[in-house]
C-alpha cells in the first residue's frame, strides 16, 4: 500500500502568512493527489484535486503543487477562517487510497 | 439540492455486527463512485471502502473480510455493513462521493460528504 508522509503535524502563523504543508507518497502516484480542509466536529470539505486543481468555490489563496512522490500545499496569506486541520490523500490506480497524518493549522 | 445523511450507527459490542446507511439526495448513487471513510476519536482520516459505478468494490486491508458495502438502487442508499467488530473499529464513519467534473469523476476525490455517524465498539 501507498503511504503519505505529511509534515509538519502542526504549525502555528500569523494572520497574513504564507503558509506551507508538504507530503510525500511512497511511490510515484502521478498528479492523483488531494487536499482537505476539515474543522473541528465537521465533515473534511475538498479544496484541491489532482495535485493543483482548485475545487469550485475554494478562494483562490489555496492552492497545490507537485507530481511523482512530493507535494505541496499552501495558503498564500492566512486568514482567520483557515484555522483547521489539513489532510492530503492519494488516489493512484486501484485502492486502497491514503489520507496524510493531517496538520493542524493555529493562529500565532 | 445535493446531500448524503448517514445512520446506523450506536454502541456495539466486540464481535457484534452493524450496518450504516447513506441516503442519497439529489443523484443517483448508483451512477457514481461512492466511499466510506471514518475517523477515530482525536485522530486522522481513513478511507475504508469504495463501490464503483459498475458495481466493483474495494476495502482497506484493516475491514477486508469483515466490512461489506452495497447499494440499494430504488431506494438510492449506500450501505456499510460491518461484522466482527473491534474496540479499533470506533470512529465517525462519513459516507462520501466522487467528484463529478466535466462530465467523468474524479474516482478517489470526494466532493460531497454526509455528516457522519459514530459507531462506538465496546463491552
Amino acid at each position: 500500500d501507498i503511504q503519505m508522509t505529511q509534515s509538519p503535524s502542526s504549525l502555528s502563523a500569523s494572520v497574513g502568512d504564507r503558509v506551507t504543508i508538504t507530503c510525500q507518497a511512497s511511490q510515484d502516484i502521478s498528479n492523483y493527489l488531494n487536499w482537505y480542509q476539515q474543522k473541528p466536529g465537521k465533515a473534511p470539505k475538498l479544496l484541491i484535486y489532482d495535485a493543483s486543481n482548485l475545487e469550485t468555490g475554494v478562494p483562490s489563496r489555496f492552492s497545490g503543487s507537485g507530481s511523482g512522490t512530493d507535494f505541496t500545499f499552501t495558503i498564500s496569506s492566512l486568514q482567520p477562517e483557515d484555522i483547521a486541520t489539513y489532510y492530503c490523500q492519494q488516489y493512484d490506480n486501484l485502492p486502497p487510497w491514503t489520507f496524510g497524518q493531517g496538520t493542524k493549522v493555529e493562529i500565532k | 439540492e445535493v446531500q448524503l445523511v448517514e445512520s446506523g450507527g450506536g454502541l456495539v459490542q466486540p464481535g457484534g455486527s452493524l450496518r450504516l446507511s447513506c441516503a442519497a439526495s439529489g443523484f443517483t448513487v448508483s451512477s457514481n463512485y461512492m466511499s466510506w471513510v471514518r475517523q477515530a476519536p482525536g485522530k486522522g482520516l481513513e478511507w475504508v471502502s469504495v463501490i464503483y459505478s459498475g458495481g466493483s468494490t474495494y476495502y482497506a486491508d484493516s475491514v477486508k473480510g469483515r466490512f461489506t458495502i452495497s447499494r440499494h438502487n430504488s431506494k438510492n442508499t449506500l450501505y456499510l455493513q460491518m461484522n466482527s467488530l473491534r474496540a479499533e473499529d470506533t470512529a465517525v464513519y462519513y459516507c462520501a462521493r466522487a467528484l463529478r467534473r466535466d462530465g467523468y469523476q474524479v474516482v478517489g476525490a470526494f466532493d460531497i460528504w454526509g455528516q457522519g455517524t459514530m459507531v462506538t465498539v465496546s463491552s
